[in-house]
């Protein structure tokens, strides 16, 4: 299957300051990428959609200026968590959309971020 | 809107036994449905899909899910558990059409016990 690869996959930083996380799609172009942040013990909740060329779509309620998306080539989408405080800790996930005859989602490995 | 409800937040069975967590949607356009399974701090993984071909599907891992259009169900079953099962399961739709985002339901955690 098609490889999403997604880092880091642990970080702690300190409070105030900014984290990148990268997505990319190992071995298929993604013009639309989303980003998802996990809860423990909860489902995933879409943060945001990430289209290669173009402004990304947040949900409501998601801080467009907080968390920081770049889709700049069609293998490599950001999320920056930008001047981080303790409750933008948990876990947040990539998925890249590759299209076809069968269009699927294939999702990164994750990435914990724990602000101190 | 399109839901996606799956009932029972844990579910525990014994190895070897039958698995079958349930999962709901709503619609009024039969859309694609997809089970995936997580491990303690990973990504998810594709366990089977379905896509308006056959209403039986057969996924990974011994695992298979049927669609049933009168019950807006798509159950996932396996018939004997093994350790290795144990892990966190989602329910997802997606609707045909362009939108390709997928709403999930709020996962199942699977027990499996010795």
């Amino acid at each position: 299957g098609a490889v999403v690869s997604q880092h880091p996959s642990r970080v702690i930083c300190k409070s105030g300051t900014s984290v990148k996380i990268e997505c990319r799609s190992l071995d298929f172009q993604a013009t639309t990428m989303f980003w998802y942040r996990q809860f423990p013990k909860q489902s995933l909740m879409l943060m945001a959609t990430s289209n290669e060329g173009s402004k990304a779509t947040y949900e409501q309620g998601v801080e467009k200026d907080k968390f920081l998306i770049n889709h700049a080539s069609l293998t490599l989408s950001t999320l920056t968590v930008a001047s981080a405080h303790p409750e933008d800790s948990s876990f947040y996930i990539c998925s890249a959309i590759r299209e076809g005859l069968n269009t699927e989602a294939f999702f990164g490995q994750g990435t914990r971020l724990t602000v101190v | 809107a399109q839901s996606v409800t799956q009932l029972g937040s844990h579910v525990s069975v014994s190895e070897g036994a039958l698995v079958l967590l349930r999962c709901n949607y709503s619609s009024s356009v039969p859309p694609y449905l997809f089970w995936y399974v997580q491990y303690p701090n990973q990504g998810l993984q594709l366990l089977l899909k379905y896509t308006s071909a056959a209403t039986l599907v057969k996924g990974i891992n011994g695992f298979e899910a049927e669609f049933k259009k009168s019950e807006t169900s798509f159950h996932l079953t396996k018939p004997s558990a093994h350790m290795s099962d144990a892990a966190e399961y989602f329910c997802a739709v997606r609707y045909s059409g362009s939108a390709r985002q997928l709403t999930f339901g709020s996962g199942t955690q699977l027990t499996v016990l010795p």
